[in-house]
């Protein structure tokens, strides 16, 4: 089935770039998402890509896809405290219904003053 | 617009208990998602529900999990017998559509523990 991985954690100083990575291992999605858990809270969709395009922007966010390679990045410009979260990478299920999304186990991210 | 609204927020209960969770989803959306998260890992998919069809239970462990969707709308969740194991933050999100893309709102989780 379909295996989604992230790396778990990921320490930024305020002011700073982040970079969020995640791959997947098929490759018949339309659509990649990104979404965002703050603690004891749901998850909230950041943004999602379609898969015939190679880099989207949505004010600080970057989303960058290498489909050959099966590679998603999220990019955080001037990361603030306020982006301290769990940032989860979906894509839909190998097979299944758009719908259907396999989520990786999230990134950790951790923004110091 | 009211987000996705879930209760209790908080379960705590004897294994071997039943317990139900409700959600009511965003209006208008037909479609309607439980998922499990359990401590350190992403959502996973337990049931998928168009209107009040269940079109994809196939992660749903169905010799103690239940859910219905009555008239398209709210939906419960419910275990029963309860295990050790099911201790997790329960998730319903709902989505509309729109040109193939699938925007799933989530509620703010019923965290269930087993005891």
């Amino acid at each position: 089935g379909e295996d989604v991985e992230q790396s778990l954690f990921l320490s930024v100083r305020e002011g700073d770039s982040s970079v969020i990575n995640c791959t997947y291992t098929d490759s018949s999605s339309t659509y990649l998402y990104w979404y965002k858990q703050e603690p004891g809270a749901g998850l909230q969709l950041l943004t999602y890509i379609f898969s015939n395009m190679d880099m989207k922007q949505d004010q600080r966010l970057t989303v960058l896809l290498n489909k050959k390679d099966k590679h998603l990045s999220l990019r955080i410009a001037d990361t603030q405290t306020g982006d301290s979260a769990i940032y989860f990478c979906a894509v839909p299920s190998y097979g299944g219904s758009q719908g259907n999304l396999i989520f990786g186990k999230g990134t950790k991210l951790s923004v110091k003053p | 617009e009211a987000g996705v609204v879930q209760s209790p927020r908080y379960k705590i209960i004897e294994k071997k208990q039943p317990v139900a969770f409700w959600c009511n989803p965003i209006s208008g959306h037909n479609t309607l998602y439980w998922y499990r998260q359990n401590l350190g890992q992403g959502p996973e998919l337990l049931i998928r529900y168009e209107n009040e069809e269940a079109v994809d239970d196939s992660q749903l462990p169905k010799d103690r999990f239940s859910a219905e969707r009555l008239k398209g709308v709210d939906s419960t969740l419910k275990i029963q017998p309860a295990e050790l194991g099911d201790s997790a933050v329960y998730l319903c999100a709902s989505s509309s559509r729109l040109a193939g893309v699938y925007e799933q709102y989530f509620g703010p989780g019923t965290r269930l523990t087993v005891t």
